[in-house]
């Protein structure tokens, strides 16, 4: 089975910390994924990478930046910690491919950022 | 800009019966690939069926199936025997196929089941 970890279920932070949220996976997949989930707006793409040292702007990337040294992982920062940055965060990863039947993208279980 | 829209926040079905999820979104690719998502209450999301534009079939898994209506820009999630383990929020996704991996949800629908 494929396994996508995150590196906390729960982080308080204050404002103006810079913030590192990892995610590792474990299935050597190209493709990572870093989403925001807040209520009434479901999921929003913030940044994501298909291959180590590449990263691509998603639909909200303002506020946040990306980190992809080693395959497997895919850290997202925050760098002056906002209030408005506190929500969910999901990461996932999936194979590159232009079928959907080998394009699943598989969801680590997030991280509760409170930014206070 | 694509975008999905799940106009029912909430919905409550009975253990055993049927209920459908609604799903609409807009775009003017001809070729794309729609999905359903289920967030349990622990939170990993885990992929629940899929649907590829161009197949005039309609995706079933299971106990659940869609009702793809092209035209109409609608994709519904239709789950028959209702299970206590069905409770989750359900996410609908769209995928241009012309951008590999980007995909844009809904808002969701939380799905209570009721014993």
């Amino acid at each position: 089975d494929v396994k996508v970890t995150q590196s906390s279920r729960y982080l308080v932070k204050r404002t103006g910390e810079k913030v590192f949220l990892e995610c590792v996976q474990d299935m050597d997949h190209e493709n990572m994924f870093w989403y925001r989930q807040d209520p009434g707006l479901g999921l929003r793409l913030i940044y994501f990478s298909y291959d180590v040292k590449m990263k691509e702007k998603g639909d909200i990337p303002e506020g946040y930046s990306v980190s992809r040294e080693k395959k497997e992982r895919f850290s997202l920062i925050l760098e002056s910690a906002s209030t408005n940055q506190t929500s969910m965060y999901l990461c996932a990863s999936s194979v590159p491919s232009s079928a959907p039947s080998t394009d699943t993208q598989y969801f680590g279980p997030g991280t509760r950022l409170t930014v206070l | 800009a694509q975008t999905v829209t799940q106009s029912q926040p909430e919905m409550s079905v009975q253990e055993a019966e049927t209920v459908t999820l609604s799903c609409t979104y807009d775009t003017s690719e001809s070729d794309y690939y729609l999905f359903w998502y289920k967030q349990p209450p622990s939170r990993q999301m885990i992929l629940v069926i899929r649907q590829e534009a161009y197949k005039q079939q309609n995706a079933t898994e299971n106990r659940f199936s869609v009702n793809f209506q092209k035209a109409a820009k609608s994709f519904s999630l239709k789950i028959s025997d209702s299970q206590l383990g069905d409770a989750a929020m359900y996410f609908c996704a769209y995928r241009s196929r012309l951008r590999t991996g980007k995909l844009i949800f809904g808002q969701g629908t939380t799905l209570q089941v009721k014993p």
